[in-house]
């Protein structure tokens, strides 16, 4: 079964507004991270969240993490075209041995 | 800038095939990682590495074998493509977690099997 499962499984959006993503989870975590990967590539890391913390800044991202829900949300504010891409969340679990555990991811599109 | 490479974009195998993709990375990281990333699945982790030599199952490594001989080489096995095997391939590596780190994975562009 899945660990994190993205909400919802596509969006479209106009250019300047914002996006939001949300993911949750079954089992306790160390943190959450949220990767991006553009068509046809390999991921790359946006941001993370420790379970002691509620809410991580990062340009025009922010993440919330609310660990009574196990759930978490990103916001990308200003949409641009370039954020055209498929967005993951990822757990490390407890005594997960730093394994990362991945949703099935958000598409997102920005429509110009 | 950190690196991950894979040696192959695309690749082309016959059922029965032995093949073999290979990932190498130069951030002298302890930690690799293949993934198999298929439609509506999201990534499932095959196998991993915490050192040299050692490796440890992931959620779906039945058909697939790995050798780390090198710290930057990690390599994953098909001992015999079959079909269902047909996915896109991830590679990534992190450093091990001490006191004020966390586990960013880094990934290479993937490679996208195709066994007919």
């Amino acid at each position: 079964s899945q660990q994190g499962e993205e909400d919802p499984q596509a969006l479209s959006i106009q250019e300047g507004e914002n996006a939001t993503m949300n993911c949750s989870y079954k089992t306790s975590i160390n943190n959450l991270q949220w990767y991006r990967q553009n068509s046809g590539r390999g991921l790359v890391h946006l941001i993370l969240i420790r379970s002691n913390e509620r809410e991580k800044h990062s340009g025009r991202l922010r993440v919330t993490l609310d660990t009574s829900k196990k759930s978490s949300s990103l916001l990308i504010t200003a949409s641009r075209a370039a954020d055209t891409a498929s967005y993951f969340c990822a757990t490390e679990r407890i005594f997960g041995n730093e394994k990362l555990t991945f949703g099935t991811g958000t598409r997102l599109t920005i429509i110009p | 800038d950190v690196k991950v490479t894979q040696s192959s974009r695309y690749l082309v195998k016959r059922t029965g095939e032995k093949v073999f993709l290979e990932c190498v990375q130069d951030m002298d990281h302890e930690n690799m990682f293949w993934y198999r990333q298929d439609p509506g699945l999201g990534l499932r982790l095959i196998y991993f590495s915490y050192d040299v030599k050692m490796k440890e199952k992931g959620d779906i490594p039945e058909g697939y074998s790995v050798s780390r001989e090198k710290k930057e080489r990690f390599s994953l096995i098909l001992e015999s493509a079959s079909t269902n095997q047909t996915s896109m391939y991830l590679c990534a590596s992190s450093t091990p977690l001490v006191a004020g780190t966390y586990n960013e994975q880094f990934f290479g562009p993937g490679t996208r099997l195709t066994v007919l």
